[in-house]
């Protein structure tokens, strides 16, 4: 059974104070990981797709990478609006298996 | 920015109560999904759908049942309501093909049973 398991729960961070989420995961062959932001009330908001360990991608403040057992989101000099929950997916290989397990989530705060 | 609607946003119903739950959306995409999401927990994975005429359950048992009779469309009912169907309810779809596709979500719908 796929898993994924993410750390810490909650994270709170002051402006400008960088650091990383983690994402363990086991899945029975990985296609992709995924890495979403889910603001409160609203739906999650795609940031990344990692297909193969070592692979990196960057975007803004933020960075993913991806090992064979884990990924980390690396947010550099946060800012008060990367406030949200950050939530990680993985998506197995094979036939019908086109649906996203998903961690639990990091809350992070970013204050001013 | 993915196109995916859900309506209503919230609702408020009482039990026994039938309900369905609108998601369109307009990129084309094959492959929809619906889960559910309770506050500060995992999403899981309640009904999906390849294509028109094609859906199946989910990892996560639910007494709902879903339609694709149009690609854009995927609605989601529950023919009685129950408090337990209390939850936030999140339709999700992704590209064509047959790779690895990231799936793109709508807003979801807040579905509160009294």
């Amino acid at each position: 059974e796929d898993q994924v398991t993410q750390s810490p729960e909650a994270l709170r961070l002051q402006e400008g104070e960088s650091s990383s989420l983690n994402c363990s995961y086991t899945v029975s062959g990985l296609r992709g990981l995924f890495w979403y932001r889910q603001d409160p009330g609203k739906g999650p908001e795609f940031l990344f797709t990692l297909y193969s360990a070592g692979e990196e991608k960057e975007k803004e403040r933020l960075k993913a990478t991806l090992t064979k057992k884990e990924s980390f989101l690396h947010i550099t000099a946060p800012k008060p609006e990367d406030s949200a929950t950050y939530l990680c997916a993985v998506q197995a290989r094979g036939a019908g298996r086109r649906a996203l397990t998903f961690g639990s989530g990091t809350r992070l705060q970013v204050q001013p | 920015e993915a196109d995916i609607y859900q309506t209503p946003r919230y609702l408020v119903i009482g039990t026994g109560k039938k309900i369905t739950l609108e998601c369109s959306q307009t990129m084309g995409h094959d492959k929809m999904y619906w889960y559910q999401q309770d506050p500060g927990m995992e999403l899981h994975l309640i009904h999906y759908s390849y294509g028109v005429n094609s859906t199946e359950k989910g990892d996560l048992s639910s007494e709902s049942t879903v339609s694709r009779i149009r690609t854009e469309h995927f609605p989601l009912t529950l023919e009685s309501a129950r408090p337990s169907h209390t939850s936030q309810y999140l339709c999700a779809s992704s590209g064509t093909g047959t790779g690895t596709y990231e799936q793109y979500f709508g807003p979801g719908t807040r579905l509160t049973v009294t």
